[in-house]
């Protein structure tokens, strides 16, 4: 059964550096999500793409966060100067177009020092 | 509450006992769904159950929502250590888009002690 997968699986960054979270979704999923949860948290919504293009992002992607899908499987998640609050789980899902069910990888652990 | 509220926050039972966990939202929505996440890994989807059905099972999962009544029930039938994790209710908000985002509540940590 094909998985989303994400590297690393654990990145630990020192604050003010920059980080790219990777993912591979399931091949034939079009939407695209980032998810994050602070430990003890909620998931939290991050952004959705969809066509190669944001389709809707939270309050908490601000402009530190960019994502993209620089080719037909990867889809990433960049925070251009981490800070010690963006320490977190982050989650990759992807859906497919016609159904609502989303698809999770198993998460990149971020610490950020 | 807020959007996707959980309750029971934390639930303990025998092997072989049936446990239920709640779920309470503010918006309409599209559709719901149940998450289970084991301890530091990831989301995996167990069932999802939209605005116009009641009721739904999948194995040992037996799914039920109240729109009126902005609720959900998630019962798991016949416990097994192995369901020993936290489960999550997420809503799909029924804000007239197609993106789908998932609103989750904090979660029902069940421990089942064989």
């Amino acid at each position: 059964e094909p998985e989303v997968t994400q590297t690393p699986s654990h990145q630990v960054t020192q604050m003010g550096q920059e980080v790219i979270l990777r993912c591979v979704p399931i091949s034939n999923h079009l939407y695209f999500y980032w998810y994050r949860q602070i430990l003890g948290q909620k998931v939290e919504f991050l952004v959705s793409f969809y066509n190669n293009e944001i389709s809707e992002k939270s309050e908490i992607f601000d402009d530190q966060f960019s994502v993209e899908r620089p080719d037909g499987s990867n889809f990433t998640l960049k925070i251009r100067s981490t800070k010690l609050e963006d320490s977190a789980m982050y989650f990759c899902a992807g859906r497919h177009l016609s159904s609502y069910e989303q698809y999770f990888g198993p998460g990149t652990r971020l610490t950020v020092t | 509450s807020q959007q996707g509220e959980e309750d029971p926050q934390a639930l303990s039972i025998q092997e072989g006992e049936n446990a239920t966990m709640n779920c309470s939202y503010k918006t309409s929505i599209n559709n719901l769904q149940w998450y289970r996440q084991n301890s530091g890994r990831g989301l995996v989807h167990l069932i999802l159950i939209r605005s116009n059905e009641r009721e739904k099972h999948s194995g040992r999962l037996r799914v039920t929502l109240d729109t009126s009544k902005k609720s959900s029930s998630l019962l798991i039938t016949a416990s097994r250590a192995a369901d020993t994790a936290s489960y999550f209710c997420a809503t799909d908000p029924n804000s007239g888009g197609s993106n789908y985002k998932l609103t989750f509540g904090k979660g029902t940590l069940l421990t089942v002690n064989p």
